[in-house]
């Protein structure tokens, strides 16, 4: 079945430094990616969408300087958060959408980053 | 705008007894539904969808939902429920044409022995 990974699975890092998330969709190309956001026994709350070559589109309150978001590939985006802060502590999800078609109908998601800010 | 409402915070059910899990969605045009299941600290898998054709659907790990378009539901059910199906269960709707995904605010199913 359709694989998408992310890297890291779990990130602790130091206020007011930058951290990396990559998600790869790994047997079909993703022409969009989505970047969620996921609080404690909440539901997923959708951050922005990517589409490869060109700019993410942010959803409302959604700072774009601070998650900036580059998906460069049919099989790559990345989400960086800048300047962290402890209230960016939180688990980071993404998903991929292929380009044919069960791939085109079905959004299939990464295992989550859990982003820890201290 | 659409919408999906999963009406219930959690569902408990005992081992071997049979499990619905509600959802009912709103939005404009044919409606395309999934649902998703989530283990603890895990990313959503895909369980099953509808998109168009029988209005029951047989997905994942002996999972079916059935797709009611007067009562615009898509209710997931299992027969025979087993302690592994305890995780959080999301419902999911989009529009045909289109990408995004607006999601139900998640169900946690519990299966007791």
């Amino acid at each position: 079945g359709a694989v998408v990974s992310q890297h890291p699975s779990r990130v602790i890092c130091k206020s007011g430094t930058s951290v990396k998330i990559e998600c790869r969709s790994l047997d079909f190309q993703a022409t969009t990616m989505f970047w969620y956001r996921q609080f404690p026994k909440k539901s997923l709350m959708l951050m922005a969408t990517s589409n490869e070559g060109s700019k993410a589109t942010y959803e409302q309150g959604v700072e774009k300087d601070k998650f900036l978001i580059n998906h460069a590939s049919l099989t790559l985006s990345t989400l960086t958060v800048t300047s962290a802060h402890p209230e960016d502590s939180s688990f980071y999800i993404c998903s991929a959408i292929g380009t044919s078609g069960a791939y085109q109908e079905t959004q299939y998601f990464g295992p989550g980053t859990r982003l820890l800010v201290l | 705008a659409q919408s999906v409402a999963q009406p219930e915070d959690q569902v408990n059910v005992a081992e071997g007894n049979p499990l619905t899990v509600k959802c009912t969605y709103s939005v404009s045009g044919n409606p395309y539904l999934f649902w998703y299941v989530q283990y603890p600290n895990r990313g959503l898998q895909f369980l099953l969808k509808y998109i168009t054709g029988d209005n029951l659907v047989k997905g994942s790990y002996g999972f079916e939902a059935e797709f009611n378009k007067s009562q615009t539901s898509f209710h997931l059910k299992k027969p025979s429920a087993l302690v592994s199906d305890s995780a959080l269960y999301f419902c999911a709707v989009r529009k045909n044409a289109g990408n995004m995904l607006t999601f139900g605010g998640g169900t946690r199913l519990m299966v007791k022995p």
